[in-house]
């Protein structure tokens, strides 16, 4: 059974950092493209980045590039998003997911991350 | 990166069709092959129903049908089940690897 399970959400100030994981199971990982997807309380779907097989080839939204960054640990099944310089408008569910020339077929089921005074 | 632009609802009685448009630009939506569209229930992850305009992946009914024409995408839910209600969000390739989703769209089955 495929498995993408978040974790690392929670809440934080603003001007802080968070780092979200992805863990991975029932699927070759290091064969997938991947990618994170966040959604606001209420609102939609927003794309967020994606990242290559061997983590060398990566895409970002303008809203976060410069301030976030995508990884994986393909020996540990992980995918990662390092979160810095948070502001209040980051505030979301964040899901991972794998990249199907876009976001895939497999979802996580989310990790929500406020960041707030 | 402007999001794409869907109409925020569409609606239909049980057996019947609905079409959910997905309109972009030639530097996205039209110029690439790489649309796809999810359904999402309330409180619950995102469910590909359609990529690279068309494609169905495994398990996805074939009542779930995607276009697309220049700058505009199209979904295609034939003979309307309850289980259908449900947000369904397009997206689409932009280049430089990127995507961008549209605003979304809620179904509601009379």
């Amino acid at each position: 059974e495929v498995q993408l399970v978040e974790s690392g959400g929670g809440l934080v100030q603003p001007g802080g950092s968070l780092r979200l994981s992805c863990a991975a199971s029932g699927f070759t990982f290091s064969s997938r493209w991947m990618c994170w997807v966040r959604q606001a309380p209420g609102k939609g779907l927003v794309w967020v980045s994606r990242l290559n097989t061997d983590g060398t080839t990566t895409g970002y939204a303008d809203s976060v590039k410069g301030r976030f960054t995508i990884s994986r640990d393909n020996a540990k099944n992980t995918l990662y998003l390092q979160m810095n310089s948070l502001r209040a408008e980051d505030t979301a569910v964040y899901y991972c997911a794998t990249d199907l020339s876009g976001p895939g077929e497999y979802w996580g089921q989310g990790t929500l991350v406020t960041v707030s005074s | 990166q402007s999001a794409l632009t869907q109409p925020p609802s569409a609606s239909g009685s049980p057996g019947q069709s609905v079409t959910i448009s997905c309109t972009g630009t030639s530097s996205d939506v039209g110029g690439y092959n790489y649309v796809s569209w999810h359904q999402q229930h309330p409180g619950k992850a995102p469910k590909l129903m359609i990529y690279e305009v068309s494609k169905r992946p495994s398990g996805v009914p074939d009542r779930f049908s995607g276009s697309k024409s220049g700058n505009t995408a199209s979904l295609t839910v034939s003979g309307l089940q309850a289980e259908d209600e449900a947000d369904y969000y397009c997206s689409s390739y932009t280049g430089s690897d990127k995507f961008v989703f549209g605003t979304g769209t809620t179904v509601t089955v009379l």
